[in-house]
Formats: C-alpha cells, sequence, structure tokens
C-alpha cells in the first residue's frame, strides 16, 4: 500500500541551527502539507503547497519556515534558525484531490528535539 | 475559524467494553476524518466520512454534516484501541485546503 514516508525519524538540534526534514509524498498525490504537534497537544496545520507553490499557511509558519518540493519526489520543511519552542513531531501530509482537500494521507513522523 | 469538539477527552475502559467518541463542529464542513494516534505517535487513518455511515471490522463511523456531528464507535475493545482518537475537518475553500483537528480523546484500555 502507499505511503508518506519520512525522514529523519528523529533530530536532536541546537537552538540556533538550520533544520531540513524531508518528506515524500505518494507518487500520484498532488497536494501536500505540514503539521506539527508539541507533545501533548494537538496536531496543528503549519501549510498547504500545491503546483509548486503555498497555497495556504498558519501564524505558526513564520519567515523562520519554508517548504520546497525539489525535486519530482521530495517535500521539505526547512527551519531556519530552531529555538526551543519548536521541539515538536512534524507531521507531513499528502491528498490526491484538492478541491475539497481529499482524504489525507500522514507520514510516520519526524520528531525534533531543540536543545 | 471552524471550531472542532471532541467528547470525552478522556476515556478508560476495560477490555471488552463498546465506546463512543463523539466530534462537533462549528460550521458547515466539506469532508471530516477520523484518527488514532498510538502510543508511537504515528496517526492511523480510520474514517474519511464527510456525510453518512462507514463500517470497519469493530470500528464504525456516523456523519450527520447537517447537524454538525460525527461519532465513532469502537466495538469490544482491545488493550490495541488505546492512544488518542482525533477529528478533523476541512477548511476553507481554496485548492489545497487544510484539516483542522480537535484536540482529541484520550482512550485507555486495561486487560
Amino acid at each position: 500500500e502507499p505511503e508518506v514516508t519520512q525522514t529523519p525519524s528523529h533530530q536532536v538540534t541546537q537552538m540556533g541551527q538550520e533544520v531540513i526534514l524531508r518528506c515524500v509524498p505518494i507518487s500520484n498525490h498532488l497536494y501536500f502539507y505540514w503539521y506539527r504537534q508539541i507533545l501533548g497537544q494537538k496536531v496543528e496545520f503549519l501549510v498547504s503547497f500545491y503546483n509548486n507553490e503555498i497555497s495556504e499557511k498558519s501564524e505558526i509558519f513564520d519567515d523562520q519556515f519554508s517548504v520546497e518540493r525539489p525535486d519530482g519526489s521530495n517535500f521539505t520543511l526547512k527551519i531556519r534558525s530552531t529555538k526551543l519552542e519548536d521541539s515538536a513531531m512534524y507531521f507531513c501530509a499528502s491528498s490526491e484531490s484538492g478541491w475539497y482537500t481529499g482524504e489525507l494521507f500522514f507520514g510516520e513522523g519526524s520528531r525534533l528535539t531543540v536543545l | 475559524g471552524i471550531q472542532v469538539e471532541q467528547s470525552p477527552p478522556d476515556l478508560i475502559l476495560q477490555e471488552g467494553a463498546n465506546s463512543t467518541l463523539r466530534c462537533n463542529f462549528s460550521d458547515s464542513v466539506n469532508n471530516l476524518q477520523w484518527f488514532h494516534q498510538n502510543p508511537w505517535g504515528q496517526l492511523i487513518n480510520l474514517f474519511y466520512i464527510p456525510s453518512g455511515t462507514k463500517q470497519n471490522g469493530r470500528l464504525s463511523a456516523t456523519t450527520v454534516a447537517t447537524e454538525r456531528y460525527s461519532l465513532l464507535y469502537i466495538s469490544s475493545s482491545q488493550t490495541t484501541d488505546s492512544g488518542v482518537y482525533f477529528c478533523a475537518v476541512e477548511e476553507g475553500y481554496s485548492s489545497a485546503s487544510k484539516i483542522i483537528f480537535g484536540s482529541g480523546t484520550r482512550l485507555s484500555i486495561r486487560p
């Protein structure tokens, strides 16, 4: 069964360092998303991406964050200068259809720990 | 923005019991999904159910979009059902609209 894959599964970094989280969406999907979940809290929307541009972003997704689809398969989330409060599980998701979203499929997450 | 409320926030049951989890939303929605977050943090798709009723084994779900709620039923609970159950609804009408998660119901099944 096709699945969304994410790397790394866990990353530990020092405050102020740049981090890139990688995702390989399901191959025929066109709509991509990043979500995050701070430990013990609910899953929060960060950004949606379609046709090589950001479709929507939340207030969390400030100038420290960026997304990119550098080739035909990868979808990345970059945090330019990490803060302690960026420690969270980051989930990538993809969907086949965009209008009215369609069913989202999530990866297993990348746990980011900022020290 | 749309509000998604789930109840109860916590539920502790003995193995074999049945349970009903509720999701209320504040505005009309086009899509609704139920997820199970297992103890390892993975989000598992349970149902994509913008309306109507679906069943998958011991789990079933019903969404009444006109009344702005959805219910998840778990029958004959097993310890592996433990975890957090999230309801998520779509907000917005752009091409790549986001889904918004509720706060979840934490389910603990005791042997």
